[in-house]
């Protein structure tokens, strides 16, 4: 079993500033990795993923996110931030090998002030 | 491609109610997840139908059911509702062709069931 958590519930920052939001997950076997981002009165949409290949990974809407195995993290960035960013953000993990039903973490409000 | 549609997009219902939520995936995605979302338990896993049979269940009564049709579209229903079933529910497809497609879930607006 896996299992996600997303360190903030809650991340405020000005416009135009850099934005970390941290997930760190548990799983006692390998894992891939997403993180989905979901707007208000919306469904979830997939911002990146990591299946393999390199640790960093580039996603839409110029965010990115680095699988560090050692640390069981997966943090998404973004240096530049709009408002349009105000969204609520989850991070997922799914097994390798067994379940591809991804468990998600508790969410992390991105909140953009002007 | 069209995406992911779900009808209706809210509902209100009263205790005791039954209710019958609507998924049709994108065109050639022959999976359907449906997921819980509540601002106290956050995103819970309902159950997954691939080719018209369910593939994986999560923690939920048995009040909650599903079925998937020969084209792939999905139904779920809750049965003898609850207030605490209030919540937002999410269909998502994937493809389960390849790596990404089997853990890539393309997700709906959802449908915003209020229980009175």
């Amino acid at each position: 079993a896996q299992s996600v958590t997303q360190l903030d519930s809650q991340v405020p920052v000005f416009e135009e500033a850099p934005v970390e939001l941290r997930c760190n997950y548990s799983s006692s076997v390998s894992v891939y990795l997403f993180w989905y981002v979901q707007y208000p009165n919306q469904g979830l949409q997939l911002l990146l993923k990591y299946l393999s290949g390199s640790t960093l990974v580039k996603g839409i809407n110029g965010f990115e996110a680095e699988f560090n195995k050692s640390q069981t993290s997966f943090h998404l960035r973004k240096p530049s931030v709009h408002i349009s960013d105000t969204a609520e953000y989850f991070c997922a993990v799914s097994g390798t090998g067994g379940s591809y039903i991804p468990t998600f973490g508790r969410g992390t409000s991105l909140i953009v002030h002007p | 491609k069209a995406g992911v549609t779900q009808t209706p997009r809210y509902l209100i219902k009263t205790r005791g109610q039954q209710v019958t939520l609507s998924c049709s995936p994108i065109s050639g995605h022959r999976s359907v997840s449906w997921y819980q979302q509540t601002p106290g338990q956050g995103l819970q896993f309902l159950f997954e139908y691939f080719s018209e049979t369910q593939r994986n269940k999560g923690n939920f009564p048995g009040r909650f059911s599903g079925r998937q049709f020969s084209n792939s579209r999905s139904e779920m229903n809750v049965s003898t509702l609850e207030l605490g079933d209030s919540a937002l529910y999410l269909c998502a497809s994937s493809s389960s062709s390849g790596l990404a497609g089997l853990y890539e879930q393309f997700f709906g607006p959802g449908t915003r069931l209020t229980v009175l």
